[in-house]
């Protein structure tokens, strides 16, 4: 059953606390993203992997950092530094069409992070 | 010129009436406009996609109508459901890059009513 599993499903963040969000995908896609979600605002992109070991900075990368060890994986970590952290965080895997540009994301079920 | 402005922010509609989303943009290298579904609480889904060569693109009871010259692009649902009450995001993405990279539209709540 391939797909994009993310986890927690609710994690609860305190005062100057790092904490880590799980994205892993089974469809050996090359290409993976986190987006964050607020209301009224669509999806914001936070960060994006094409190939392991590199990624790049999106549109809201500050306050966050990101690891690409492992093809299937691709954890976000939201740092002390993000001052406003409570959102709902997608994550979505791509892979090359036949046309040969990466066009369709296919999302995981999000994670809402909240702040204590 | 990285937006896309998308409109109105929510919509009620009948059941069975026609529901109409519409976005705009100003990067003329855009070139992939996908529309995404996403119902509370899970994960968008595309629903439907289309690139500038065609003006128009259907898929059941959903169409996108593309005009290039005004730089604006619609999801029109016909005979609107209420299994169709979802928040629906256009984005738009750039030939050139490849890597992917979608911007999106602010979203639209769409509630379809009985």
């Amino acid at each position: 059953d391939g797909g994009i599993t993310q986890s927690p499903k609710y994690l609860f963040r305190k005062e100057g606390q790092n904490v880590t969000l799980s994205c892993e995908q089974n469809l050996n896609h090359d290409a993976m993203y986190w987006y964050r979600q607020d209301p009224g605002q669509g999806l914001r992109l936070i960060y994006y992997s094409q190939i392991v070991n590199d990624f790049q900075k999106g549109d809201i990368a500050e306050g966050y950092s990101v690891s690409r060890e492992k093809k299937e994986s691709f954890p976000l970590t939201v740092t002390s530094a993000q001052k406003n952290p409570t959102a709902f965080y997608l994550c979505a895997s791509s892979i090359e069409g036949t046309s040969g540009r990466y066009e369709t994301q296919y999302f995981g079920p999000g994670t809402r992070l909240l702040v204590l | 010129q990285q937006q896309v402005k998308q409109s109105p922010q929510s919509l009620i509609v009948q059941k069975g009436g026609i529901s109409i989303i519409n976005c705009a943009y100003e990067n003329t290298a855009f070139d992939y406009f996908p529309w995404y579904q996403q119902f509370p609480g899970k994960g968008p889904a595309l629903l439907i996609a289309i690139r500038p060569d065609v003006s128009e693109k259907k898929e059941g009871r959903f169409t996108i109508s593309f005009n290039k010259s005004a730089k604006q692009f619609s999801l029109h649902i016909m005979d609107s459901q209420p299994g169709d009450s979802a928040t629906y995001f256009c984005a738009a993405s750039m030939w050139y890059s490849n890597t992917g990279k979608l911007i999106f539209g602010q979203g639209t709540t769409l509630q379809v009513k009985p």
